[in-house]
């Protein structure tokens, strides 16, 4: 199994751009969820879906980001308009029971 | 006071010393827990789960005391491959998977 994958690996963006992280998890899985990563806060949980519906977005920062999971092997993480704030690692993980299995991340940069 | 807490280190210490890291959680409601690791700019892997009696994988042993609410997690006759951030992870249930909240991690670096 290829676990799960992420794209793209690195992304520079400018502020005020859109940004849009995609992710493919594991077959099979039946939840999805994505994360920030940053020193400061550590590893923050923003959203997670369930057999592709969102069940809690309560860690989703604010309304310039959303997620979709259109079908059970992809989801992506928009935000629009991107800010320097924004800057972290952003894992997606899926999983079928407690352990979750994380992607390599995207490593996000905002100037 | 944070859900999770742990002591960030760093824990430098020569190969083959013992080292233990411990970890709080602050909701008593906390119904399962998990030691992940994450090496450097790479992504969290599962490393074991914690069970109420302790448990033992190799060079590696759990423990929870869940009066006092903490998690330890032991390192026997550490290896210079031992080095990364240990992440303390406690799932709360509540009818939500993901419930899975990570401490911030302890970053182990083992000296030759």
């Amino acid at each position: 199994d290829a676990g799960v994958i992420q794209s793209p690996r690195h992304e520079v963006t400018e502020m005020g751009q859109e940004v849009t992280l995609r992710c493919k998890p594991i077959s099979g899985h039946n939840s999805l969820f994505w994360y920030r990563q940053t020193m400061m806060r550590g590893l923050e949980l923003l959203i997670y879906f369930n057999n592709n519906v969102p069940i809690d977005d309560s860690g989703m920062p604010e309304d310039r980001f959303s997620a979709k999971m259109p079908n059970a092997s992809f989801s992506t993480l928009k935000i629009q308009p991107s800010e320097p704030r924004d800057s972290a690692v952003y894992f997606c993980a899926s999983s079928r029971g407690k352990e979750q299995f994380f992607g390599p991340g995207t490593r996000l940069t905002v100037l | 006071r944070k859900e999770v807490e742990q002591d960030p280190g760093p824990f430098n210490v020569p190969e083959g010393a013992t080292v233990a890291f411990n970890c709080t959680y602050s909701n008593s409601a906390s119904q399962s827990f998990f030691w992940y690791r994450q090496d450097c700019r790479k992504e969290p892997k599962l490393l074991m789960s914690v069970y109420s009696s302790g448990n033992e994988d190799g060079r590696f042993t759990a423990q929870l005391n869940r009066a006092s609410q903490y998690i330890s997690l032991l390192i026997r006759d550490s290896k210079l491959s031992d080095s990364a951030t240990y992440l303390c992870v406690v799932i709360r249930y509540g009818g939500s998977q993901g419930n899975l909240i990570f401490g911030k991690g302890t970053k182990l670096s083992v000296k030759p």
